[in-house]
């Protein structure tokens, strides 16, 4: 079964500032690799698909990049409500996650 | 709009059994497959289960694999999640999520989520 590994566990940043996320996965799932947000009491929201496809109504801070094993969600500028966890996930598997908070 | 309710949660002991339901709306249910995702108290997410849009393909999850029953009535927008021999580890929010397309497993649409309590 593939493992995700998602790094940093904790990525503390000022809003304006670009977050680099990253997700690696045990072994190769093609572009088949998808990003979740989820704020505090809150469902998760799709934002990234097939690697580098933003959802419908994400904006364009939002990017995903990668293939093969290795993968990154990169925020251009934070803004405030884009603090939160985030997650990649491929088919049955998701990663442990990223928490994004203010600095 | 695309709705997901979930409903069924509760405080159940260990041993005992719950039936979660999810009322879909606002798009063609029968034409899309459907999952369980849970998240136990301040942790991350777990898929539990799996269905297609025509009930043909089903997975669990394998801590989940023989307790738990997956199944949907197309002509009620009805997903169900039927758990028996809850454990302690069973306490989570419960989930129910609409994947892409008919047999996709990307998860494009939340529900809030049902909270369970597997407790003495």
């Amino acid at each position: 079964e593939i493992v995700l590994t998602q790094s940093p566990a904790t990525l503390s940043l000022s809003p304006g500032e670009r977050a680099t996320l990253s997700c690696r996965a045990s072994q190769s799932v093609s572009s088949y690799l998808a990003w979740y947000q989820q704020k505090p009491g809150q469902a998760p929201r799709l934002l990234i698909y097939d690697a580098s496809n933003r959802a419908t109504g994400i904006p364009a801070r939002f990017s995903g990049s990668g293939s093969g094993t290795d993968f990154t969600l990169t925020i251009s500028s934070l803004e405030p409500e884009d603090f939160a966890v985030y997650y990649c996930q491929q088919r049955k598997v998701f990663g442990p996650g990223t928490k994004v908070d203010i600095k | 709009e695309v709705q997901l309710v979930e409903s069924g949660g509760g405080l159940v002991q260990p041993g005992g059994s719950l039936r979660l339901s999810c009322a879909a709306s606002g798009f063609t249910f029968s034409s899309y497959s459907m999952n369980w995702v849970r998240q136990a108290p301040g942790k991350g997410l777990e898929w539990v289960s799996y269905i297609s849009s025509s009930s043909s393909t089903i997975y669990y999850a394998d801590s989940v694999k023989g307790r738990f029953t997956i199944s949907r009535d197309n002509a009620k927008n009805s997903l169900y999640l039927q758990m028996n021999s809850l454990r302690d580890e069973d306490t989570a929010v419960y989930y129910c999520a609409r994947g892409a397309y008919s047999s996709s497993s990307l998860i494009v649409y939340w529900g809030q989520g049902t909270l369970v309590t597997v407790s003495s």
